[in-house]
């Protein structure tokens, strides 16, 4: 069965620093290029970051550059996202995803996702 | 405020088709292939429909149908059923510093 399994999230002071983990199963992750999306309560969806299949190519939303970083460990089929400096505006559901498309082709286009896992900023 | 413009909410009757928008600019939807569509049932992980405009994933319904005119992207359901109610979004690559953007999504109630 091909899924993301994420772990990570709860809650967190303000200015504090959360690793978020997105694991596969069911297919090899280090062939897609990965992504992180977050969704705040009640809002639309929102990119975060994205990494390349060997990670070598990295890029990060406006509202996120500097306080965060996304890396993966293809041996261990899995993803990750540091968030640092965390504050109120970063409370979220985070979401991993895949691309579409395999290797170096970057569609662009999430096709199978994580559950999402749940970041509260608060004191 | 989102960087593609969708309508916040569209209805049909079972049976019926409705076309939802997405209205971007040159720096998005009208210069890059990599636009897409994604469904979102309430508490759940979005669920890709369509990318590349107009292609559909392995398992996606051909009632689902995106295309593009200029800055605008489109996405049409035909033949509504009941379990397509749900919020759908739009994306799409940009050559703004956030490369991928995201439409505010538009709700659908299938009536």
């Amino acid at each position: 069965q091909v899924q993301l399994v994420q772990s990570g999230g709860g809650v967190v002071q303000p200015g504090k620093s959360l690793r978020l983990s997105c694991a596969a199963s069911g297919f090899t992750l280090g062939i897609y290029a990965m992504y992180w999306v977050r969704q705040a309560p009640g809002k639309g969806l929102e990119w975060v970051a994205s990494i390349s299949h060997d990670g070598g190519n990295i890029n990060y939303g406006d509202s996120v550059r500097g306080r965060v970083t996304v890396s993966r460990d293809n041996s261990r089929n899995t993803l990750y996202l540091q968030v640092n400096s965390l504050r109120d505006e970063d409370t979220a559901v985070y979401f991993c995803a895949a691309d579409v498309a395999p290797m170096s082709t970057l569609k662009y286009a999430m096709d199978v996702w994580g559950q999402g896992t749940s970041v509260t900023v608060s004191s | 405020q989102s960087a593609l413009t969708q309508p916040a909410s569209v209805s049909g009757s079972p049976g019926q088709s409705i076309t939802i928008s997405c209205t971007g600019t040159s720096r998005d939807i009208g210069s890059y292939q990599h636009v897409s569509w994604y469904q979102q049932h309430p508490g759940k992980a979005p669920k890709l429909m369509i990318y590349d405009v107009t292609s559909r994933p392995s398992g996606v319904s051909n009632r689902f149908t995106g295309f593009r005119s200029g800055n605008t992207a489109s996405l049409t359901i035909s033949g509504l059923l009941a379990e397509d109610e749900a919020t759908y979004y739009c994306s799409s690559y940009s050559s703004r510093s956030s490369l991928l953007v995201f439409g505010g999504g538009t709700n659908l109630t299938v009536l």
